[in-house]
C-alpha cells in the first residue's frame, strides 16, 4: 500500500507546453511538499502546504503554481514549459507537529522537456 | 549560499568495513539532523534521525554522530553491506521555522563492493 504516490512517473514535453504532476499520501500527514532534484543530484524544496495552506514558496518562477485541494493531495502545474525544468520532481509529505521531521518520499516523476 | 554540505561526492568501501559519511551545516538554528537514503528510480527513504540535545543515536547497524561545536554530523554503517550501496543525504531542521523545512546536502553516493 503505497504511502505517497505520484502520476506520472515520466513526463515527456516539448518546450511551451502546460503539464500537471499530481501527487497523493494516505498517512494522513498535514504537510506536504514539492521538491526539484536537478542534473547535479541536488534535492532543493519548492513548495510546502501545511493542511491546505501555503507555508513555504521558495524562489522559483510564477509558471509553477501547486494547488492543494485537500489535504491528502498536492498538485503542481508548470505553464510555458522551458528546457532548464527538466529534472526529477519529488513529492513528500511529514507531520512536524510530533517532534520529528522526516518526510517521506514519493518515487518522483522525470519530467523531461525537448 | 548552501546551508548544508556533503564534501565528498562518492565513497567505496568493502563489504564488512565501516562507512563514515560526513555532513557539514552552517546555520546555528538547525536542530534536527537527519539522514536519507536513495536507491535509482525511486524517492528518498528516511534512514536515521538526531535532535541537537544529543551527541549520538543509533539504530542497528547505523549510528548518527552529531558535533555541535563543529557544526558537523556523520553516519557511520557498520558492518558495511552491498545493498547499502546508495545516495544518502544529510539534511537539517529548525523546529520552530517553517514548520518542518528540511534543508537537504547534495548526496553522497556509497559503493559497498562484495
Amino acid at each position: 500500500d503505497t504511502a505517497v504516490s505520484q502520476t506520472p512517473k515520466y513526463l515527456v514535453t516539448q518546450m511551451g507546453n502546460d503539464k500537471s504532476i499530481k501527487c497523493e499520501q494516505n498517512l494522513g500527514h498535514d504537510t506536504m511538499y514539492w521538491y526539484k532534484q536537478d542534473s547535479k543530484k541536488f534535492l532543493k524544496i519548492m513548495f510546502s502546504y501545511n493542511n491546505k495552506e501555503l507555508i513555504i514558496n521558495e524562489t522559483v518562477p510564477n509558471r509553477f503554481s501547486p494547488k492543494s485541494p485537500d489535504k491528502a493531495h498536492l498538485n503542481l502545474h508548470i505553464n510555458s514549459l522551458e528546457l532548464g525544468d527538466s529534472a526529477v520532481y519529488f513529492c513528500a509529505s511529514s507531520q512536524p507537529g510530533q517532534g520529528t521531521y522526516e518526510q517521506y518520499f514519493g518515487p518522483g516523476t522525470r519530467l523531461t522537456v525537448t | 549560499d548552501q546551508q548544508v554540505k556533503q564534501n565528498s561526492p562518492s565513497l567505496s568501501v568493502q563489504e564488512g568495513r565501516i562507512s563514515i559519511l560526513n555532513c557539514d551545516y552552517t546555520n546555528s538554528m538547525f536542530d534536527y539532523f537527519l539522514w536519507y537514503k536513495k536507491y535509482p528510480a525511486e524517492g528518498p527513504t528516511f534512514l536515521i534521525s538526531i535532535s541537537s540535545i544529543k551527541d549520538k543515536n543509533e539504530d542497528g547497524r547505523f549510528t548518527v554522530f552529531l558535533n555541535k561545536s563543529a557544526k558537523h554530523l556523520s553516519l557511520h554503517i557498520v558492518p558495511s553491506q552491498p545493498g547499502d550501496s546508495a545516495v544518502y543525504f544529510c539534511a537539517a531542521s529548525a523546529w520552530n521555522t517553517n514548520a518542518g523545512k528540511s534543508t537537504f546536502g547534495d548526496g553522497t553516493t556509497l559503493t559497498v563492493k562484495p
